[in-house]
Protein backbone atom coordinates (compact mmCIF):
# COMPACT_ATOMS: atom_id res chain seq x y z
CA UNK A 1 0.00 0.00 0.00
CA UNK A 2 1.25 3.36 -1.07
CA UNK A 3 1.69 5.17 1.98
CA UNK A 4 3.73 8.12 3.89
CA UNK A 5 4.40 6.77 7.41
CA UNK A 6 5.67 8.87 10.74
CA UNK A 7 7.05 7.41 14.33
CA UNK A 8 5.81 8.48 16.91
CA UNK A 9 2.52 9.50 16.96
CA UNK A 10 2.50 10.76 20.23
CA UNK A 11 4.75 12.28 22.02
CA UNK A 12 4.89 14.50 25.26
CA UNK A 13 8.74 15.68 26.28
CA UNK A 14 10.50 18.34 27.97
CA UNK A 15 12.28 22.01 26.76
CA UNK A 16 15.75 21.13 25.97
CA UNK A 17 15.44 17.51 25.37
CA UNK A 18 16.50 15.98 21.93
CA UNK A 19 14.13 14.27 19.39
CA UNK A 20 13.52 13.19 16.37
CA UNK A 21 10.30 12.49 14.26
CA UNK A 22 10.59 9.73 11.19
CA UNK A 23 8.86 10.11 8.55
CA UNK A 24 9.23 7.20 5.40
CA UNK A 25 7.42 7.07 2.00
CA UNK A 26 7.09 4.12 -0.06
CA UNK A 27 6.17 5.35 -3.62
CA UNK A 28 9.80 6.42 -4.77
CA UNK A 29 8.90 10.15 -4.29
CA UNK A 30 11.47 13.07 -4.53
CA UNK A 31 10.23 15.10 -2.98
CA UNK A 32 9.32 15.89 0.64
CA UNK A 33 8.24 18.22 3.13
CA UNK A 34 7.25 18.73 6.82
CA UNK A 35 4.57 20.95 7.77
CA UNK A 36 2.83 22.03 11.45
CA UNK A 37 -0.66 22.54 12.27
CA UNK A 38 -2.08 25.08 14.77
CA UNK A 39 -5.47 26.21 15.42
CA UNK A 40 -6.34 29.24 13.21
CA UNK A 41 -2.81 29.23 11.43
CA UNK A 42 -3.35 26.23 9.28
CA UNK A 43 -0.41 24.58 7.80
CA UNK A 44 2.35 26.22 7.82
CA UNK A 45 5.93 24.38 5.74
CA UNK A 46 8.74 23.72 7.71
CA UNK A 47 11.33 22.60 5.89
CA UNK A 48 11.22 20.41 2.32
CA UNK A 49 13.32 18.58 0.42
CA UNK A 50 13.27 18.34 -3.33
CA UNK A 51 15.41 15.27 -3.52
CA UNK A 52 18.48 13.13 -1.56
CA UNK A 53 21.07 15.87 0.32
CA UNK A 54 18.74 18.30 -1.28
CA UNK A 55 16.76 20.66 1.16
CA UNK A 56 15.81 24.14 1.95
CA UNK A 57 13.70 26.31 4.38
CA UNK A 58 10.18 26.53 4.60
CA UNK A 59 8.41 29.25 5.99
CA UNK A 60 8.31 28.72 9.78
CA UNK A 61 12.48 26.78 9.93
CA UNK A 62 13.57 28.21 13.34
CA UNK A 63 14.29 25.46 15.62
CA UNK A 64 14.02 22.67 13.15
CA UNK A 65 16.27 20.58 11.35
CA UNK A 66 16.48 17.92 8.96
CA UNK A 67 18.01 15.25 6.81
CA UNK A 68 17.33 13.59 3.46
CA UNK A 69 20.14 10.65 3.39
CA UNK A 70 17.76 8.52 1.60
CA UNK A 71 15.11 8.59 -0.59
CA UNK A 72 12.59 7.10 1.71
CA UNK A 73 13.30 8.80 4.42
CA UNK A 74 13.46 12.38 6.17
CA UNK A 75 13.70 12.95 8.97
CA UNK A 76 12.65 15.84 11.27
CA UNK A 77 15.07 17.09 14.16
CA UNK A 78 14.19 19.51 17.21
CA UNK A 79 17.62 20.27 19.16
CA UNK A 80 15.92 21.78 21.86
CA UNK A 81 12.39 21.94 21.63
CA UNK A 82 10.17 24.70 23.34
CA UNK A 83 7.27 24.51 24.15
CA UNK A 84 6.22 26.63 21.04
CA UNK A 85 7.50 23.39 19.45
CA UNK A 86 4.01 22.11 20.63
CA UNK A 87 1.94 21.03 17.97
CA UNK A 88 0.24 19.16 15.31
CA UNK A 89 3.21 17.57 12.91
CA UNK A 90 2.50 16.48 9.20
CA UNK A 91 5.00 14.72 6.95
CA UNK A 92 3.94 14.69 3.10
CA UNK A 93 5.57 13.20 -0.46
CA UNK A 94 4.77 13.82 -3.76
CA UNK A 95 6.87 13.55 -7.65
CA UNK A 96 9.46 16.35 -8.94
CA UNK A 97 8.17 16.57 -11.71
CA UNK A 98 5.33 15.94 -13.86
CA UNK A 99 1.65 15.82 -13.75
CA UNK A 100 1.70 14.51 -10.12
CA UNK A 101 4.12 16.90 -8.56
CA UNK A 102 1.38 19.35 -7.12
CA UNK A 103 -0.11 16.17 -5.15
CA UNK A 104 1.30 15.69 -2.24
CA UNK A 105 0.01 12.47 0.28
CA UNK A 106 0.30 13.38 4.02
CA UNK A 107 1.58 11.00 6.81
CA UNK A 108 -1.07 10.74 9.44
CA UNK A 109 0.19 13.47 11.92
CA UNK A 110 2.78 13.31 15.22
CA UNK A 111 0.98 15.54 17.56
CA UNK A 112 3.99 17.13 20.23
CA UNK A 113 3.88 18.35 23.28
CA UNK A 114 6.15 20.11 24.95
CA UNK A 115 6.30 20.87 28.96
CA UNK B 1 3.45 36.95 0.24
CA UNK B 2 0.35 34.65 -1.21
CA UNK B 3 -2.68 33.96 1.08
CA UNK B 4 -5.88 31.71 0.39
CA UNK B 5 -8.87 32.71 1.95
CA UNK B 6 -11.66 29.83 2.95
CA UNK B 7 -14.57 31.17 5.00
CA UNK B 8 -16.61 30.96 6.83
CA UNK B 9 -14.03 28.74 9.43
CA UNK B 10 -17.25 26.37 10.39
CA UNK B 11 -19.89 25.29 8.54
CA UNK B 12 -22.95 23.34 10.23
CA UNK B 13 -25.70 21.66 7.75
CA UNK B 14 -28.50 18.74 7.76
CA UNK B 15 -27.37 15.22 6.34
CA UNK B 16 -28.90 15.43 2.86
CA UNK B 17 -27.91 18.69 1.89
CA UNK B 18 -25.88 20.09 -0.56
CA UNK B 19 -22.70 22.35 0.81
CA UNK B 20 -20.70 24.87 -1.28
CA UNK B 21 -17.09 26.31 -0.25
CA UNK B 22 -14.90 28.80 -1.56
CA UNK B 23 -11.25 29.89 -1.48
CA UNK B 24 -10.50 32.61 -3.17
CA UNK B 25 -7.19 34.16 -3.85
CA UNK B 26 -5.33 37.85 -4.19
CA UNK B 27 -3.11 36.26 -6.97
CA UNK B 28 -3.31 34.01 -9.58
CA UNK B 29 -2.29 30.15 -9.09
CA UNK B 30 -2.36 27.61 -12.24
CA UNK B 31 -3.04 24.90 -9.72
CA UNK B 32 -5.92 23.83 -7.10
CA UNK B 33 -6.21 21.44 -5.09
CA UNK B 34 -8.73 20.25 -2.43
CA UNK B 35 -7.89 18.23 0.91
CA UNK B 36 -10.39 16.62 3.63
CA UNK B 37 -8.72 16.38 7.03
CA UNK B 38 -10.90 13.61 9.11
CA UNK B 39 -10.37 14.26 13.33
CA UNK B 40 -6.56 12.89 14.00
CA UNK B 41 -5.43 11.73 10.72
CA UNK B 42 -3.69 13.72 8.03
CA UNK B 43 -4.75 15.48 4.87
CA UNK B 44 -5.99 13.30 2.00
CA UNK B 45 -6.19 14.95 -1.71
CA UNK B 46 -9.76 15.17 -3.12
CA UNK B 47 -9.37 16.59 -6.04
CA UNK B 48 -7.07 18.80 -8.52
CA UNK B 49 -7.36 21.29 -11.03
CA UNK B 50 -4.68 22.48 -13.37
CA UNK B 51 -6.77 24.15 -15.95
CA UNK B 52 -8.40 27.68 -15.72
CA UNK B 53 -12.64 26.96 -16.03
CA UNK B 54 -12.05 23.32 -15.12
CA UNK B 55 -14.68 21.04 -13.48
CA UNK B 56 -14.07 18.14 -11.86
CA UNK B 57 -16.18 15.52 -9.81
CA UNK B 58 -14.90 12.57 -7.78
CA UNK B 59 -18.40 10.96 -6.38
CA UNK B 60 -20.05 13.72 -4.78
CA UNK B 61 -17.76 15.91 -4.80
CA UNK B 62 -17.42 18.76 -7.58
CA UNK B 63 -14.43 21.27 -7.87
CA UNK B 64 -13.91 23.96 -10.24
CA UNK B 65 -10.77 25.88 -11.06
CA UNK B 66 -12.00 29.45 -11.37
CA UNK B 67 -11.60 31.57 -15.18
CA UNK B 68 -9.91 34.26 -13.41
CA UNK B 69 -7.16 31.64 -11.58
CA UNK B 70 -7.68 33.28 -8.17
CA UNK B 71 -10.54 31.15 -6.96
CA UNK B 72 -11.64 27.45 -7.02
CA UNK B 73 -15.14 26.22 -5.19
CA UNK B 74 -15.73 22.94 -3.78
CA UNK B 75 -19.35 21.29 -4.19
CA UNK B 76 -20.29 18.21 -1.75
CA UNK B 77 -24.11 17.31 -3.02
CA UNK B 78 -25.89 14.84 -0.22
CA UNK B 79 -23.72 15.44 2.41
CA UNK B 80 -23.85 12.59 4.99
CA UNK B 81 -22.22 12.11 7.93
CA UNK B 82 -18.89 10.72 6.83
CA UNK B 83 -18.32 14.12 4.89
CA UNK B 84 -17.30 15.62 8.57
CA UNK B 85 -13.76 17.07 8.58
CA UNK B 86 -12.04 20.23 7.64
CA UNK B 87 -11.58 21.19 4.04
CA UNK B 88 -8.78 22.91 2.88
CA UNK B 89 -8.16 24.61 -0.39
CA UNK B 90 -4.34 24.65 -1.80
CA UNK B 91 -3.03 26.34 -4.70
CA UNK B 92 0.35 26.54 -6.78
CA UNK B 93 1.63 28.97 -8.81
CA UNK B 94 3.66 26.45 -10.78
CA UNK B 95 3.29 22.61 -11.42
CA UNK B 96 6.06 20.94 -10.07
CA UNK B 97 6.88 20.19 -6.17
CA UNK B 98 9.72 23.44 -6.78
CA UNK B 99 7.22 25.67 -6.54
CA UNK B 100 5.34 26.20 -3.36
CA UNK B 101 1.99 24.79 -2.23
CA UNK B 102 0.09 27.30 0.04
CA UNK B 103 -2.78 26.25 2.15
CA UNK B 104 -6.12 28.68 2.96
CA UNK B 105 -6.92 28.13 6.92
CA UNK B 106 -9.51 25.23 6.38
CA UNK B 107 -13.15 25.07 7.05
CA UNK B 108 -14.97 22.81 9.48
CA UNK B 109 -17.70 20.80 8.55
CA UNK B 110 -19.99 19.82 10.48
CA UNK B 111 -23.09 17.35 9.65
CA UNK B 112 -26.74 17.12 11.75
CA UNK B 113 -27.92 13.24 11.48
Amino acid sequence: EAQVTQNPRYLITVTGKKLTVTCSQNMNHEYMSWYRQDPGLGLRQIYYSMNVEVTDKGDVPEGYKVSRKEKRNFPLILESPSPNQTSLYFCASSYSLGTGASEQYFGPGTRLTVT
Amino acid sequence: GQQLNQSPQSMFIQEGEDVSMNCTSSSIFNTWLWYKQDPGEGPVLLIALYKAGELTSNGRLTAQFGITRKDSFLNISASIPSDVGIYFCAGQLARGANSKLTFGKGITLSVRP
